[in-house]
């Protein structure tokens, strides 16, 4: 059965404390992978979009990387305002999609 | 560019009844994606459309159905409702089938 599985649950940094959150995946075709951001309240913010192994893309402070099995999330010097709950998700070549529970980042002034 | 907005943003039901949530995609967007989250959960994948017909299914019962309309609009509607449908409801529009634009979703209380 695909899914998706992320690491820490919560992880609280002080500012300027590089971390990495992690995205494990089973999934029968992946067609593509996903980080997202949520705010309390809000729906998900779009991020980054990975489709093979190898695979990084970056945005200001966060950088996404993809192997065969996982995916990171790595946030270099955050800042209060990347406090948010981060999400990985897989589509398969069914065109199904599978969310993880999320990484809720809090970052310490 | 008019993002994707989702109606309405809070409703209160009763057990058994039946509910119609509505999305409008973003300008462009030719594909719609439902999602249901529960609190402290990530969104689990109801159903995608893509002009105007289903192309992905989660686990979810036949009681959830959806439309996507010509305009590329669209409805959830649940049927008999359950207390465990209770959720934030989360609709997403994408071109060419790729989800990237979320919006600020439905909450969903059955009571």
């Amino acid at each position: 059965e695909d899914q998706v599985t992320q690491s820490p649950e919560a992880l609280r940094l002080q500012e300027g404390e590089s971390s990495s959150l992690n995205c494990s995946y089973t999934v029968s075709g992946l067609r593509g992978l996903f980080w997202y951001r949520q705010d309390p309240g809000k729906g998900p913010e779009f991020l980054f979009t990975l489709y093979s192994a190898g695979e990084e893309k970056e945005k200001e402070r966060l950088k996404a990387t993809l192997t065969k099995k996982e995916s990171f999330l790595h946030i270099t010097a955050p800042k209060p305002e990347d406090s948010a709950t981060y999400l990985c998700a897989v589509q398969n070549t069914g065109n199904q999609f599978y969310f993880g529970t999320g990484t809720s980042l809090t970052v310490i002034p | 560019e008019t993002g994707v907005t989702q109606s309405p943003t809070h409703l209160i039901k009763t057990r058994g009844q039946q509910v119609t949530l509505r999305c409008s995609s973003q300008s462009g967007h030719n594909t719609v994606s439902w999602y249901q989250q529960a609190l402290g959960q990530g969104p689990q994948f109801i159903f995608q459309y893509y002009r105007e017909e289903e192309n992905g299914r989660g686990n979810f019962p036949p009681r959830f159905s959806g439309l996507q309309f010509p305009n590329y609009s669209s409805e959830l509607n649940v049927n008999a409702l359950e207390l465990d449908d209770s959720a934030l409801y989360l609709c997403a529009s994408s071109l060419d089938r790729a989800p990237l634009h979320f919006g600020n979703g439905t909450r969903l209380t059955v009571t």
